[in-house]
Order: structure tokens, then C-alpha cells, then sequence
């Protein structure tokens, strides 16, 4: 079955720090990737997205490439800010599942001034 | 963009009682709307998928018995937790796909059920 793996938390940065949360996936055919954030008291928001091999989602600063040989969509930034602290949830949906989305553990970022 | 508002946020019960979580689509109209639930450190795991004037499907293990999901209009939907039991404490997360299915989930902020 499909499932999607992401590094625990809690992860701890610095401002201006480099900011990497993996991800990997397993599913079969050529599902759609996404990156949601839940921010403390809110509801998942969509950052970014990715709907096949090679592409690169982007928002926010945020990136992440789908990365089919490696079955990877990482998270990175360059460079945090604290209001970027909240809980990231890497997702994917296979073809045609009609938003059935398959969710990772989550992994919560904790950013220092 | 759309915003889903869940009610309530928070509920604390006693064993035995029920306990209904509703989910609200407050700038736009839902076809079709998602019930999650997500234990401490875990994924969110689909519950079931609420169709507006239909039963509701629901995911393999899911006592649909125990979890009544009613999707009454095109913005709002229910989740009932029946008898509940300290078990079925958790936190529930509902989504919502607008009726131009574009595409994109709009989620709610979630709901934290505690049973004593």
C-alpha cells in the first residue's frame, strides 16, 4: 500500500538556519506530492506541491523536488524565521484517488531568535 | 482562502457518553468532506469520506457503528463519537473539497476529544 515516512521531531533551529525535513514515499504509479503546515491553532494550509516526476514545488521560500528515482520529496529552506515554526505534514495521493490523501507522521519545527 | 472551522476545538467526556464534532465549510460549498483522526507522533489516518445527501464511506477498520458521520448540507458535516470509550481519545481533523472540485483540501483546525 501507499505510505509516507518523514523524519521526527522535534527539529530545532536557529534564525537564518538551513532547514531540511525529509520525506519518502511509497506508492505505485506516479502519485502527487504535497507539503502541508499546521501552524499552533490552525488547520493544515497547503504550502506546496509537486504532481510529477521532477518538478519542483515552491512558496514561502519553502522548495521541495519530486524526486522519483529516490521516491523523495524533501522540504528545504535557506533560511528560517521564527514565524516559521509549526508542525510540517508531507503527503502524497495517488493517481485519480480523488484528494485520498496519505499522510507522514508530521515533524514539528522549533525555531529560535 | 476557504477556511473550514471545526467545533469544538476541545471536548472532554465521560466514558459511556457521545460526543459530536462538527465541521463547517464557512466561505464556500462542499461536496465532499474528509474525517482524519491522528494519534500523539502519528500520521493522520482517513477515517471515512462524507458525501453530501449520502452515506458516507468509510475506510477499512473504521466502526462506522461507533463513528456516525452525517453529511446533511453542503456545509456541514458531523462526526458523532457514540459510547465513547478513553480509546477513542484523539485528535479528529476534518478536510473539505469545494464543489468545483479543484482540486485542493481546505482543513479544519482540529478537534481534540478526551474520554475519562
Amino acid at each position: 500500500g501507499n505510505s509516507v515516512t518523514q523524519m521526527e521531531g522535534p527539529v530545532t533551529l536557529s534564525e537564518e538556519a538551513f532547514l531540511t525535513i525529509n520525506c519518502t514515499y511509497t506508492a505505485t504509479g506516479y502519485p502527487s506530492l504535497f507539503w502541508y503546515v499546521q501552524y499552533p491553532g490552525e488547520g493544515l494550509q497547503l504550502l506546496l506541491k509537486a504532481t510529477k516526476a521532477d518538478d519542483k514545488g515552491s512558496n514561502k521560500g519553502f522548495e521541495a523536488t519530486y524526486r522519483k528515482e529516490t521516491t523523495s520529496f524533501h522540504l528545504e529552506k535557506g533560511s528560517v524565521q521564527v514565524s516559521d515554526s509549526a508542525v510540517y505534514f508531507c503527503a502524497l495521493e495517488p493517481n485519480n484517488a480523488g484528494n485520498m490523501l496519505t499522510f507522514g507522521g508530521g515533524t514539528r519545527l522549533m525555531v529560535k531568535p | 482562502g476557504a477556511v473550514v472551522s471545526q467545533h469544538p476545538s476541545r471536548v472532554i467526556c465521560k466514558s459511556g457518553t457521545s460526543v459530536k464534532i462538527e465541521c463547517r465549510s464557512l466561505d464556500f460549498q462542499a461536496t465532499t468532506m474528509f474525517w482524519y483522526r491522528q494519534f500523539p507522533k502519528q500520521s493522520l489516518m482517513l477515517m471515512a469520506t462524507s458525501n453530501e445527501g449520502s452515506k458516507a464511506t468509510y475506510e477499512q477498520g473504521v466502526e462506522k457503528d461507533k463513528f456516525l458521520i452525517n453529511h446533511a448540507s453542503l456545509t456541514l458535516s458531523t462526526l458523532t463519537v457514540t459510547s465513547a470509550h478513553p480509546e477513542d481519545s484523539s485528535f479528529y481533523i476534518c478536510s473539505a473539497r469545494t464543489i468545483q472540485n479543484t482540486g485542493e483540501l481546505f482543513f479544519g483546525e482540529g478537534s481534540r476529544l478526551t474520554v475519562l
